[in-house]
């Protein structure tokens, strides 16, 4: 049988549809935030990052959403295309010793045409 | 030029062997890291310079053993690795490590130790 954490949680949207991503993070410390896509062959891309002294940030379709009381960060892609179909990994960064950036788990966007 | 370049793109070792990945970038970049990553799971961190020097090791074995010549150039030394060190490798580098800092990553090395 399939064993729990060997597949990436996924979204299927329809292409024009917008799409929202969900990622918990778990230090209170961190204190910048950052959004990467990455595609099959490829390393992380940089999407968008946000402070935590904000808790929206918006970019060309993207939007940042961060509620730092219950630990959530949110990216919503409007007009979702075939090119979004990546995996999309939120990361947190917060200072020990040097500073550390920290990915969560990652979501699998299917765009369907 | 916004690229880290990492060779080899694929590398196949057996568990005896002592092989070498390599990291470059051009963009004036003063914090470099390495990060492992297998099928399905994020970039997990094992190492950051900050320049030049070690700032973070995040607890990785002694067979893996990195080096920063320089601001440009991190190497990552193997030898005597395991089968479950079979992953993407990934190289990263950032303004200077001083925090509120995107990554840039190169494309990686996938390495398949027999």
């Amino acid at each position: 049988g399939e064993s729990v954490g060997l597949h990436l949680p996924t979204l299927s949207v329809q292409e024009g549809d917008n799409s929202i991503i969900n990622c918990a993070y778990s230090n209170s410390a961190s204190d910048y935030f950052i959004w990467y896509k990455q595609e099959s062959g490829k390393g992380p891309q940089f999407i968008i990052d946000i402070r935590s002294n904000m808790d929206k940030r918006q970019g060309q379709r993207v939007t940042v959403l961060l509620n730092k009381t219950v630990k959530h960060l949110s990216l919503q892609i409007a007009a979702t295309q075939p090119g979004d179909s990546a995996v999309y990994f939120c990361a947190e960064n917060f200072p020990v010793g040097g500073f550390k950036t920290i990915f969560g788990a990652g979501t699998r966007l299917f765009v369907k045409a | 030029d916004t690229e880290v370049t990492q060779t080899p793109k694929h590398l196949v070792m057996g568990m005896t062997n002592k092989k070498s990945l390599k990291c470059e970038q051009h963009m004036g970049h003063r914090a470099m890291y390495w990060y492992k990553q297998k099928a399905k799971k994020p970039p997990e961190l094992m190492f950051v310079y900050s320049y030049e020097k070690l700032s973070i090791n995040e607890s990785v074995p002694s067979r893996f053993s990195p080096e920063c010549p320089n601001s440009s150039l991190l190497n990552l030394h193997l030898h005597a690795l395991q089968p479950e060190d079979s992953a993407l490798y990934l190289c990263a580098s950032s303004q200077d490590g001083a925090g509120w800092e995107k990554l840039f990553f190169g494309s990686g090395t996938q390495l398949s130790v027999l």
